[in-house]
C-alpha cells in the first residue's frame, strides 16, 4: 500500500536536547511538508520541500531543521532552540499543486 | 499566518441532521481544499474545489465557493455518528507555490 509513515508515534524530550522526527512516503510524491498541531490552532508550516535537496520555511520555522536528500524522506529535527515543543507534529505528501496526504503524527512532549 | 477561518469552531448536532460549516479566507486563491481529522490521528482528503467552481459534490458532501466574499461552505447532509471529527478548511495560492494554509477548523460532534 502506498502512504505516508510518521515514527515515533509518542516522543519524549528533555530539556535543551535535539529530537529527530521521521517521515517517510512512497507515494512518489515531489513535495512534503511538516505542519504543528496545537490544540485548539489548526495547522501551522514550518517546512516544506517542494523537490529533492531543496526546501524553504514556513511560518513557525525557528528551532527546527529538515533536510532533504532523498526524495521519499523528509526528517524534522526540533532543536533545543525551540522553547515550547510540546505538540502534535505532523507530515505530508502532494503530487505538485493536489490534495495533501497526511500521515499518522508523531505526539512530542517535553519532559 | 491563518489563511482560512472555519466557523463555527464547534458543532452538536443529532444523528440524521445536517451539519454545515463554513470558511473564510483573506487573499486570492487557486485551491481550497476540506480535510477530516479524527481525533489524534492525520487529516483526510475530503473534497477539493477549484477557484473557477462554485459548487462540487461527493457522497453525502457538498462544498460551495463564493470567491467574491472570499468564503467557502461544506454541507454534510444526513450525518452519522463516525462523522464526529474536526473539519479543516485549506488553501493554495496556485504558481509554482502550493503549499496548504489551513485554518483552525470546526469540531463536529453527532449525537447518536
Amino acid at each position: 500500500d502506498g502512504g505516508i509513515t510518521q515514527s515515533p508515534k509518542y516522543l519524549f524530550r528533555k530539556e535543551g536536547q535535539n529530537v529527530t522526527l521521521s517521515c517517510e512516503q512512497n507515494l512518489n510524491h515531489d513535495a512534503m511538508y511538516w505542519y504543528r498541531q496545537d490544540p485548539g490552532q489548526g495547522l501551522r508550516l514550518i517546512y516544506y520541500s517542494q523537490i529533492v535537496n531543496d526546501f524553504q520555511k514556513g511560518d513557525i520555522a525557528e528551532g527546527y531543521s529538515v533536510s532533504r536528500e532523498k526524495k521519499e524522506s523528509f526528517p524534522l529535527t526540533v532543536t533545543s532552540a525551540q522553547k515550547n515543543p510540546t505538540a502534535f507534529y505532523l507530515c505530508a505528501s502532494s503530487a505538485g499543486a493536489a490534495t495533501c496526504t497526511f500521515g499518522s503524527g508523531t505526539r512530542l512532549t517535553v519532559v | 499566518s491563518q489563511q482560512g477561518e472555519e466557523d463555527p469552531q464547534a458543532l452538536s448536532i443529532q444523528e440524521g441532521e445536517n451539519a454545515t460549516m463554513n470558511c473564510s479566507y483573506k487573499t486570492s486563491i487557486n485551491n481550497l481544499q476540506w480535510y477530516r481529522q479524527n481525533s489524534g490521528r492525520g487529516l483526510v482528503h475530503l473534497i477539493l474545489i477549484r477557484s473557477n467552481e462554485r459548487e462540487k459534490h461527493s457522497g453525502r458532501l457538498r462544498v460551495t465557493l463564493d470567491t467574491s466574499k472570499k468564503s467557502s461552505s461544506l454541507l454534510i447532509t444526513a450525518s452519522r455518528a463516525a462523522d464526529t471529527a474536526s473539519y479543516f478548511c485549506a488553501t493554495d495560492r496556485g504558481g509554482s507555490n502550493y503549499k496548504l494554509t489551513f485554518g483552525k477548523g470546526t469540531l463536529l460532534t453527532v449525537n447518536p
